[in-house]
């Protein structure tokens, strides 16, 4: 276990509504990425966030924003829920800060399950 | 061209075998490279970090990364049932990483 810790589980929206994931970055950890993981695909980075600040973000419209938390939590928001946004929803977090070149090194909660109906 | 090409194919082995993956890459200024193992709805765990060229060993775990061909390769010795998972090559490209689609192995008793 790596101590990710991602709500909910799992959930069914319909199109056009709009959804909040959250994440619990491991201990220590001040960054924390989103990826998308579509059926059968390798996740795509949706962005990052370090101290609270967007770090880099993917080809993923506005639609798709977040939040973090000055404990380092974290929130994906995403509105207007279309058909291909189902899919795993994952949360990484690292700690850039590690000597020996590691802190690049980012450990995955389990993911939320999307549905979009 | 994608960053991070893993041919996604199914690979069905014996208990006992060796298992082969392997990824190529584009940017040549990439630096660190990973082998995630995922399970059946679960997260990528990481399994395998490298930087730069050369190999790495970790028990039956073997990665490789040779940067002049931009290829990158994770051997699994003495494969196990347990073993049976998808295989996620990842590289570190400025804050993020960019993945393979990966490889479900699956390793038969």
């Amino acid at each position: 276990e790596t101590g990710v810790t991602q709500s909910p589980t799992h959930l069914i929206k319909t199109r056009g509504q709009q959804v909040t994931l959250r994440c619990s970055s491991q201990s220590g950890h001040n960054t924390v990425s989103w990826y998308q993981q579509a059926l059968g695909q390798g996740p795509q980075f949706i962005f990052q966030y370090y101290r609270e600040e967007e770090n880099g973000r993917g080809n993923f419209p506005p639609r798709f924003s977040g939040l973090q938390f000055p404990n380092y939590s974290s929130e994906l928001n995403v509105n207007a829920l279309e058909l291909d946004d189902s899919a795993l929803y994952l949360c990484a977090s690292s700690d850039p800060g590690l000597a020996g070149g590691i802190g690049e090194t980012q450990y995955f909660g389990p993911g939320t399950r999307l549905l979009v109906l | 061209q994608k960053e991070v090409e893993q041919d996604p194919g199914p690979l069905s082995v014996p208990e006992g075998a060796i298992v082969s993956l392997n990824c190529t890459y584009s940017n040549s200024a990439f630096q660190y490279f990973m082998w995630y193992r995922q399970y059946s709805r679960k997260g990528p765990e990481l399994l395998m970090y490298t930087y730069s060229s050369g190999n790495k060993e970790d028990g039956r775990f073997t990665a490789q990364v040779d940067k002049s061909s931009k290829y990158i390769s994770l051997f699994i010795r003495d494969s196990q049932p347990s073993d049976s998972a998808t295989y996620l090559c990842a590289i570190d490209g400025n804050n993020r990483l960019a993945f393979g689609k990966g490889n479900q192995v699956v390793v038969i008793p």
